[in-house]
């Protein structure tokens, strides 16, 4: 089983929309997680950490579940510069290797 | 600025002749690690270091090398480049613990 699983998508949505990406780990003992975006095989970009208490940055919400393991990211009124792909992170509990999602694909339409 | 660099940003190369990939971050980050990305894959990590003269191997180590002498400075290398590390790699830093990584801007590999 992959340590962390995210649907690859890819997600189109029209200018406006909102969206939600969910992504599971499989280790309960994971501390930390994080969304980063990826433009164009660029680097991956840090979007946000994701606390146990949900956190929100303008648009971008995101919360961790867990109980069921699995952490999400809602952004709401798409703009087109929202197109990339979005990948999941998590950190094991040892602190020492993080493992990526595949991530999802994201194309905001006009 | 704060930043990691990596270079070059394009290699390509032939079969077995040995290369370095360079890595320096100027945030005094603990953590540093490489990874390689492939399409379908995702992010995979080939080796990582906690401080100086700590490193410890990834989930795909094979075929590579690292050395961690100086705090800044992470440095891959290829001894014997073959077709299938034909990829696109990114170093990255931390403070460790619970901390986020930074990332390079890339370097895209190319083997023939």
């Amino acid at each position: 089983r992959k340590e962390v699983e995210q649907d690859p998508g890819p997600f189109n949505v029209p200018e406006g929309a909102t969206v939600a990406f969910n992504c599971t780990y499989s280790n309960s003992a994971s501390q930390s997680f994080f969304w980063y975006r990826q433009d164009c095989r660029k680097e991956p970009k840090l979007l946000m950490s994701v606390y146990s208490s949900g956190n929100e940055d303008g648009r971008f919400t995101a919360q961790l579940n867990r109980a069921s393991q699995y952490i999400s990211l809602l952004i709401r009124d798409s703009k087109l510069s929202d197109s990339a792909t979005y990948l999941c992170v998590v950190n094991k509990n040892t602190g020492n290797q993080f493992y990526f999602g595949t991530g999802t694909s994201l194309t905001v339409i006009p | 600025e704060a930043q990691v660099t990596q270079n070059p940003r394009y290699l390509i190369t032939v079969t077995g002749k040995k290369l370095t990939v360079t890595c320096s971050q100027n945030m005094n980050h603990e953590y540093m690690s490489w990874y390689r990305q492939d399409p379908g894959l995702g992010l995979r990590q080939i080796y990582y270091s906690m401080n100086v003269e700590v490193t410890d191997k990834g989930d795909v180590p094979e075929g590579y090398k690292v050395s961690r002498k100086e705090k800044r400075n992470f440095p891959l290398i290829l001894e014997s480049p073959s077709p299938n590390q034909t990829s696109l790699y990114f170093c990255a830093s931390s403070f460790g613990g619970l901390s986020p990584l930074h990332f390079g801007n890339g370097t895209r590999l190319t083997v023939t």
